[in-house]
């Protein structure tokens, strides 16, 4: 079945750099991957998510990238803000729709 | 918009006791449900998906006669945790699909429900 492995578990980043988190997965018939975002006791929130038809994708400050060859996508958030520390999760839908998930970074901005 | 309601947030219980937790569907129908078990610090990890009308389908290694999970109609499905133990301490959450949206690609997540037992 499909793995994911999401890297690193902690980011500490200068507000205003910028911040890539990293995962890879093994089911090569694996097609779409959301990045969740979650605070403290709440819900994750999708804030983006790709397909594998399409090598990237932007919204404002964040994208993500998906290299189907190497099986791995990554999220790159520019000019960090206090507001985007949280833990951050990747997942992957494997060919049942099921998503599997990511075991999640801790994304501390430090003002 | 779409909207999962969980209840309770906040439950702390004595050890022996059962917990209901309900995740309702709000301005949708959800033929499915995902609850999900996180730990401290740790990723969410799917106990069990449950069917409108037909019995959940747990994952391996989560006992399901101590996890009862009822789909009774397309608004709410619930999750009791019963016989508690303090090792049944961590938060849980749902999340659901709208009816019909097989691809999984918009899920609609509860509040989650941190439960501690003493």
């Amino acid at each position: 079945g499909e793995n994911v492995e999401q890297h690193p578990s902690t980011l500490s980043v200068q507000e205003g750099d910028s911040a890539v988190i990293k995962c890879t997965y093994s089911d090569s018939a694996s097609n779409y991957f959301p990045w969740y975002k979650q605070e403290l006791g709440k819900r994750p929130q999708l804030i983006i998510d790709i397909r594998s038809n399409v090598g990237e994708k932007k919204d404002q400050r964040i994208a993500v990238t998906l290299n189907k060859t190497a099986k791995h996508f990554s999220l790159h958030i520019t000019e960090t803000q206090p507001e985007d520390s949280a833990v951050y999760f990747c997942a992957a839908r494997d060919s049942n729709y099921q998503l599997i998930w990511g075991a999640g970074t801790k994304l501390i901005i430090k003002p | 918009g779409a909207v999962v309601s969980q209840h309770p947030s906040w439950v702390i219980c004595k050890s022996g006791t059962s917990v209901k937790i309900e995740c309702r569907s709000l301005d949708f129908q959800a033929t499915t449900m995902f609850w999900y078990r996180q730990f401290p610090k740790q990723s969410l990890m799917l106990m069990a998906t449950s069917n409108e009308g037909s019995k959940a389908t747990y994952e391996q290694g989560v006992e399901k006669d101590k996890f009862l999970i009822n789909h009774a109609s397309l608004t709410l499905s619930t999750l009791t945790v019963t016989s508690a133990h303090p090792e049944d301490s961590s938060f849980y959450i749902c999340s659901a699909p709208r009816k019909g949206d097989i691809t999984n690609e918009k899920l609609f997540f509860g509040s989650g429900t941190q439960l501690s037992v003493l």
